[in-house]
């Protein structure tokens, strides 16, 4: 099947930097791509939808100051949380869509210090 | 507004046993019903799919049951096994959307051995 990297899969920071995670379809071009975020037992909330070649659309209450993304290419979308803080530790996933599937990377964990 | 009701939130079953997680929905243009599982620290893996012109999907020990009237859908896992054990979400999302996905809440299954 599909397969979508997401790298890195674990990233401990500090306050106040900036993290990149990158989303990559490896054998397919996507259009689009999602981002999601996940607190510890519970459910995906989305985030935003990435396009190539134009801005992301975010949904409500995410900020999109905070949660930059780019989709550079038709294989690769990254999110960057800026600034970040405490609440912002998470478990963050991809997704990219081939035909009528949709395909998740992996996850990045994110613990903010 | 919850876009999709899941349940029960948590399961217990014996090997061998019959697992049922139902799923309902209120938007009647939802158009593609998919299942994911998903391990611990790991992104979600398209289990199961389903789209509304079938009542039923089978793919080897899982099967979806759809009752388009209702606005349900169920996952059924049959002889279920210890490496079932996971975190299942039922998921809706609309032609239309580019696939983007609304989950479930989700119902963290345990297989005993």
């Amino acid at each position: 099947g599909a397969v979508v990297s997401q790298h890195p899969s674990r990233v401990i920071c500090k306050s106040g930097t900036s993290v990149k995670i990158e989303c990559r379809s490896l054998d397919f071009q996507a259009t689009t791509m999602f981002w999601y975020r996940q607190f510890p037992k519970q459910s995906l909330m989305l985030m935003a939808t990435s396009n190539e070649g134009s801005k992301a659309t975010y949904e409500q209450g995410v900020e999109k100051d905070k949660f930059l993304i780019n989709h550079a290419s038709l294989t690769l979308s990254t999110l960057t949380v800026t600034s970040a803080h405490p609440e912002d530790s998470s478990f963050y996933i991809c997704s990219a869509a081939t035909g009528a599937k949709l395909f998740f990377g992996s996850g990045t964990q994110l613990s903010v210090l | 507004q919850q876009q999709v009701k899941q349940s029960p939130q948590s399961l217990i079953v014996q090997k061998g046993g019959i697992s049922i997680i139902n799923c309902a929905y209120e938007n009647t243009a939802f158009d593609y019903f998919p299942w994911y599982q998903q391990f611990p620290g790991k992104g979600p893996a398209l289990l199961i799919a389903i789209r509304p012109d079938v009542s039923e999907k089978k793919e080897g020990r899982f099967t979806i049951s759809f009752n388009k009237s209702a606005k349900q859908f169920s996952l059924h896992i049959m002889d279920s096994q210890p490496g079932d054990s996971a975190t299942y979400f039922c998921a809706v999302t609309s032609s239309g959307s580019a696939r983007q996905l609304t989950f479930g809440s989700g119902t963290q299954l345990t297989v005993l051995p």
